[in-house]
């Protein structure tokens, strides 16, 4: 089955540098891949996400990019704010095969943005 | 409109007993996934369910179980509770199954097995 590492665990920055999350897959099949941020004590909610026809999308202060030979993708937040603290979690899904939704996560990161 | 649901939010329980933790998704999403959530083990899948099948299931043993109801309400089942079965229990709809998109997730139930 589908494995997600993801690195660092633990991120410490000032307000206002850039953070970088990274994680691999194994399975060549996955082909959806969304970022999802949890603050203390909240749900998990999706932040965003890209599909392996796309190398990179952009939100605002967050990007995603994918290299889909590597079979890693990247999380990049600029101009990080304290709000930004959270466990942060990536994910894989094979859309339209047989896993249906089913998300493999990453162990997730701890970012802690220092005002 | 309201989000997902999930109750009881807290539960204390002593091993060998069993619990059903219960899942109201969002109003029109009709698939309703759950997670266990550890320090340790980070997100991991339990099952699936769509139009009242069991769509997908991951890798826990048979204690672990669920169901899915007519109203897309759901519910899943521990029996014979472990120690290790202390955890958040996140349950997560979406419009539809298996086209990827946003999962919604509700608040959890915490589980603590004494």
């Amino acid at each position: 089955g589908e494995n997600v590492e993801q690195h660092p665990s633990t991120l410490s920055v000032q307000e206002g540098d850039s953070a970088v999350i990274k994680c691999t897959y194994s399975d060549s099949a996955s082909n959806y891949f969304p970022w999802y941020k949890q603050e203390l004590g909240k749900r998990p909610q999706l932040i965003i996400d890209i599909r392996s026809n796309v190398g990179e999308k952009k939100d605002q202060r967050i990007a995603v990019t994918l290299n889909k030979t590597a079979k890693h993708f990247s999380l990049h937040i600029t101009e990080t704010q304290p709000e930004d603290s959270a466990v942060y979690f990536c994910a894989a899904s094979s859309v339209g095969g047989t896993s249906y939704g089913k998300l493999t996560f990453g162990q997730g990161t701890i970012l802690t943005v220092h005002p | 409109k309201a989000g997902v649901t999930q109750t009881p939010r807290y539960l204390i329980k002593t091993r060998g007993q069993q619990v059903t933790l219960s899942c109201s998704p969002i109003s029109g999403h009709r698939s309703v996934s759950w997670y266990q959530q550890t320090p340790g083990q980070g997100l991991q899948f339990l099952f699936e369910y769509f139009s009242e099948t069991q769509r997908n299931k991951g890798n826990f043993p048979g204690r672990f179980s669920g169901r899915q109801f007519s109203n897309s309400r759901s519910e899943m089942n521990v029996s014979t509770l472990e120690l290790g079965d202390s955890a958040l229990y996140l349950c997560a709809s979406s419009l539809v199954l298996g086209q990827g998109g946003e999962l919604f997730f509700g608040e959890g139930s915490r589980l603590t097995v004494l």
